[in-house]
């Protein structure tokens, strides 16, 4: 099974700062199996990237994915007020699918 | 645009069987390559994989649930099922329905239904 560890737990910014998340895996597989859900309270999560660095349809393009071998990243460029949220990384090569433990960003 | 619907008990009294069905609209099940998806989070926890079925019926679980889940389909109905046995306190949770691909172009779990509450308690 493929473990995926986020870092870190808990992000706090302000709005307008960059964010940088990071997830990195217990063993190397290809980006093109790496997908990013945000989730807010309350709410199913959605998917922002896959593909590693894929946007999801509808995804602005302040959020980006890159990363490959097992560290992988995601950025969001400038932070706004709708992006509070939990953030997951998720890999979908190989069965089990796994999904890291989350990371929070929060408004400092 | 493809949605889900998860539908169910919401309370399942312990060692019972959790039962719950995902019913797809605004397009078929049997369009396209996809793994019908079921996931599970507990309260205030992250999301955990529960496993899938192929379009064509063929199967994949989480070992750690394997002996005790099985995930159908209906293509006819445009629906997908799981089915959880022996249940404890532990698999109390929000479960949630998701289409999952694996291509370039289809990757990751997208759309996801709204999510359905699970109580295991007697």
């Amino acid at each position: 099974e493929i473990v995926l560890t986020q870092s870190p737990g808990t992000l706090s910014l302000s709005p307008g700062e960059r964010a940088t998340l990071s997830c990195r895996a217990s063993q190397t597989f290809s980006s093109r199996y790496l997908a990013w859900y945000q989730q807010k309270s309350g709410q199913a999560p959605r998917l922002l990237i896959y593909g590693g660095s894929t946007r999801a349809t509808g995804i602005p393009d302040r959020f980006s994915g890159s990363g490959s071998g097992s560290d992988f990243t995601l950025t969001i460029s400038r932070l706004e007020p709708e992006d509070f949220a939990v953030y997951y990384c998720q890999q979908y090569g190989t069965s089990p699918w796994t999904f890291g433990q989350g990371t929070k960003v929060e408004i400092k | 645009q493809v949605q889900l619907q998860e539908s169910g008990p919401g309370l399942v009294r312990p060692s019972q069987t959790l039962s719950l069905t995902c019913t797809v609209s605004s397009g078929s099940i049997s369009s396209g390559s996809y793994y019908w998806t079921w996931i599970r989070q507990p309260a205030g926890k992250g999301l955990e994989w529960i496993g899938h079925v192929y379009t064509s019926g063929s199967t994949n679980y989480n070992p750690s649930l394997k002996s005790r889940v099985t995930i159908s389909i209906d293509t006819s109905r445009d629906q997908f099922f799981l089915s959880l046995n022996s249940v404890t306190a532990a698999d109390t949770a929000v479960y949630y329905c998701a289409r999952g691909g694996i291509t370039l172009l289809d990757g990751g779990l997208d759309p996801w239904g709204q999510g359905t509450p699970v109580t295991v308690s007697s």
